[in-house]
C-alpha cells in the first residue's frame, strides 16, 4: 500500500525567506502523481503543485517549487519569499497513474508559521 | 474554482440523529469523492462515485452511505451520527483534460456531534 509521510508537523519562517517542506513516500509503481496542497485557515483545500513521475524536470509555479527524487521517493516543497498568505496547512498527497479509479493518499500535513 | 459548494457549511447535531451532507459541482465532473479531515490523520477517502447510481466505498466507510442520484449532486448520510463523526468534510471532484487525475476540494463541512 502507498504511504506519504510529512515528518515535520510544524515549521515556521520569516517573510521573504525560503522554507523547505519535506515528504517522502512508498510505492512499488513506476508511473504515478504527487501533488502539494495548501489549507489557509479558511479551511478550503487549493492545489499549489503538482509534479509527473515520468518527468525529471521539477514542477515550479511561482514562488512554489518542487525537489522531486524518485530514486529517494522524495518530494519537497519549496516556497521562496514567504509572504503571510503563505501560512497554512501543506498537504502532500500520492496518486497512481492509471484509468478509472486510483486512491490519492494524503500526508498528516505541516503546519507552516510565516513570522513578520 | 472547480464549481464545488457544500451545504451546509457547519452543522451541530446530536448522537443518534441521521445528517446528510451535500456536494454540488457545475461541471459535469463524472467521479466525485468524500474525504474527512482530522487532526493527525489528513484526508482519509469515505466514499467515491464513478457515475450517476455508481458508488463505492474509500477506507473510513463504516457509518457512512452515499447516493448519486444527478451528477452534479453527490450525498453523504450519516445514519445515526457518532461522536466520532465529528470531523470536517470535503467533497471534492477528479478533473479531465490536461492535468487530468487531479482532484478539487469544495469548501468543507464541519460537521460536530454533541
Amino acid at each position: 500500500a502507498q504511504t506519504v509521510t510529512q515528518s515535520q508537523p510544524e515549521m515556521s519562517v520569516q517573510e521573504a525567506e525560503t522554507v523547505t517542506l519535506s515528504c517522502t513516500y512508498d510505492t512499488s509503481e513506476s508511473d504515478y502523481y504527487l501533488f502539494w496542497y495548501k489549507q489557509p485557515p479558511s479551511r478550503q483545500m487549493i492545489l499549489v503543485i503538482r509534479q509527473e513521475a515520468y518527468k525529471q524536470q521539477n514542477a515550479t509555479e511561482n514562488r512554489f517549487s518542487v525537489n522531486f527524487q524518485k530514486a529517494a521517493k522524495s518530494f519537497s516543497l519549496k516556497i521562496s519569499d514567504s509572504q503571510l498568505g503563505d501560512a497554512a496547512m501543506y498537504f502532500c498527497a500520492y496518486r497512481r497513474n492509471s484509468g478509472g479509479y486510483q486512491k490519492v493518499t494524503f500526508g498528516i500535513g505541516t503546519k507552516l508559521q510565516v513570522i513578520p | 474554482d472547480a464549481g464545488i459548494t457544500q451545504s451546509p457549511r457547519h452543522k451541530v447535531t446530536e448522537t443518534g440523529t441521521p445528517v446528510t451532507l451535500r456536494c454540488h459541482q457545475t461541471e459535469n465532473h463524472r467521479y466525485m469523492y468524500w474525504y474527512r479531515q482530522d487532526p493527525g490523520h489528513g484526508l482519509r477517502l469515505i466514499h467515491y462515485s464513478y457515475g450517476v447510481k455508481d458508488t463505492d466505498k474509500g477506507e473510513v466507510s463504516d457509518g457512512y452511505s452515499v447516493s448519486r442520484s444527478k451528477t452534479e449532486d453527490f450525498l453523504l448520510t450519516l445514519e445515526s451520527a457518532t461522536s466520532s463523526q465529528t470531523s470536517v468534510y470535503f467533497c471534492a471532484i477528479r478533473t479531465t483534460g490536461t492535468y487530468s487525475y487531479e482532484q478539487y476540494f469544495g469548501p468543507g463541512t464541519r460537521l460536530t456531534v454533541t
